[in-house]
């Protein structure tokens, strides 16, 4: 059980060149997210999918697309990087929130995380 | 909209001292609660969680309650290690639209033996 995997591990482009990063879970999980985290800012939500064939966007999804490819599999493709893409992107994943109206539960599980400098 | 505070660090210790963290939160909605730890060079894991008011959660030693009247998940150790070092996350989903996590800008936590 690996948990959530994600490739590679480190990148550097130049500006206006493309990549996709991708991410894999093996826990069944319905929900998957991409976050970057940025210094003195936390982790933004860049995108999600809450299921299989369903994404949506997130705080700062500009620049970016993706793809549920299925259940396991949810990618992130920068089509034009530019600078102020150079960030630490990390992939979750979670089981739907069972909603019980008092909260519910949402725990999320990250990958490793992809280190993209782009120069 | 959603939004949580977190003390600024970084935070150093010396092992064995009394770590709090402070973390209060703005929220539509009722929501859940978590701290998170991130270790140099990895990825973030789930440290302890707390869905309703007055629930505490704990693991490692580690403990925060959730207290709805002054809207704060406050991270507590009685006795820290350097193998605490770290940076902690808190962070809040609700119950409604996408569930993703608002997360705080994290505190780095420095152990000095």
């Amino acid at each position: 059980n690996a948990g959530v995997t994600q490739t590679p591990k480190f990148q550097v482009l130049k500006t206006g060149q493309s990549m996709t990063l991708q991410c894999a879970q093996d826990m069944n999980h319905n929900s998957m997210y991409w976050y970057r985290q940025d210094p003195g800012m936390g982790l933004r939500l860049i995108y999600y999918s809450a299921s299989e064939g369903t994404t949506d966007k997130g705080e700062v999804p500009n620049g970016y697309n993706v793809s549920r490819l299925n259940k396991r599999e949810f990618s992130l493709r920068l089509e034009s990087a530019a600078p102020s893409q150079t960030s630490v992107y990390f992939c979750a994943s979670s089981e739907a929130a069972t909603g019980t109206g008092t909260g519910g539960e949402e725990t999320q599980y990250f990958g490793p995380g992809t280190r993209l400098l782009v120069l | 909209g959603n939004s949580v505070t977190q003390m600024e660090g970084p935070v150093t210790l010396s092992e064995e001292a009394f770590l709090t963290i402070n973390c209060t939160y703005t929220a539509t909605g009722y929501p859940s609660l978590f701290w998170y730890v991130q270790y140099p060079g990895e990825g973030l894991q789930l440290l302890l969680k707390a869905t309703k008011a007055d629930d505490k959660g704990s693991n490692k030693g580690f403990e925060a309650t959730y207290r709805k009247e002054t809207t704060s998940f406050h991270l507590e150790k009685g006795s820290v290690q350097v193998s605490d070092s770290a940076v902690y996350f808190c962070a809040l989903s609700v119950n409604t639209g996408r569930r993703a996590l608002t997360f705080g800008s994290g505190t780095r936590l420095q152990v000095q033996p």
